[in-house]
């Protein structure tokens, strides 16, 4: 079982919205704004999407945004393409002299 | 451009030894802590260890700790992930990944090898 919670699927049509959640507790997601997540499409290298709850790296789209409420980070694709089908997995750091954790991941579906 | 290109896959028995590379090319190697993440057949991530290679500063996810060793070479700019014994548990794909760590704190993982698949069976 992984540390932090996401649902195992997500779909959605071409150009419409999905919000992917990562569920924590106090002692990661909700205490720090450490939060990043990566696309991963099968048998290529992950690609970072988002850190720091909401910051994008240059290069990724403005369509991807994150987000934090307590214990609950979000991912937020808008305007979905065929080729943001792929597995998105959240990540936060943990506390001290901890690596930090990881969600199941989220298997995401354009229709 | 950063790039961390990984040993091909490996088919191993139980008990056999094992050790897998990741060469690094892009930037200073020694300058930045680099480590593994392990996927387990259909199950998420999980950070197994990170190594600095210039002071060779050592953190293992106590899961992996006296399970795995890792390692790295400057001359080489590689880094290694050993196992002395393995166990059929140990099959998965495993990732290089080299993180942004501010004061002992991951921050980011910005670059990822494309995984090498370790196979452990008899």
């Amino acid at each position: 079982q992984s540390a932090l919670t996401q649902p195992p699927s997500a779909s959605g049509s071409p150009g419409q919205s999905v919000t992917i959640s990562c569920t924590g507790t106090y002692s990661d997601v909700g205490n720090y704004d450490l939060v990043s997540w990566y696309q991963h499409h099968p048998g290529k290298a992950p690609k970072l999407m988002i850190y720091e709850v909401s910051q994008r790296p240059s290069g990724v789209p403005d369509r991807f945004s994150g987000s934090k409420s307590g214990n609950t980070a979000s991912l937020t694709v808008s305007g979905l393409q065929a080729g943001d089908e792929a597995d998105y997995y959240c990540s936060s750091f943990a506390g001290s002299n901890n690596l930090g954790v990881f969600g199941g991941g989220t298997k995401l579906t354009v229709l | 451009e950063v790039q961390l290109v990984q040993s091909g896959a490996e088919l191993k028995k139980p008990g056999e030894s094992l050790k897998i590379s990741c060469q690094a090319s892009g930037y200073t190697f020694s300058n930045y802590w680099i480590g593994w993440v392990r996927q387990m057949p259909g199950k998420g991530l999980e950070w197994m260890a990170i190594i600095h290679p210039d002071s060779s500063d050592i953190i293992y996810n106590p899961s992996f700790q006296g399970q795995v060793t890792i390692s790295a070479d400057k001359s080489f700019s590689a880094a290694y992930l050993q196992w002395s014994s393995l166990k059929a548990s140990d099959t998965a794909l495993y990732y290089c990944a080299r993180p942004t760590i501010i004061g002992r704190v991951i921050v980011k993982i910005d670059h990822w090898g494309q995984g090498t698949l370790v196979t452990v069976s008899s």
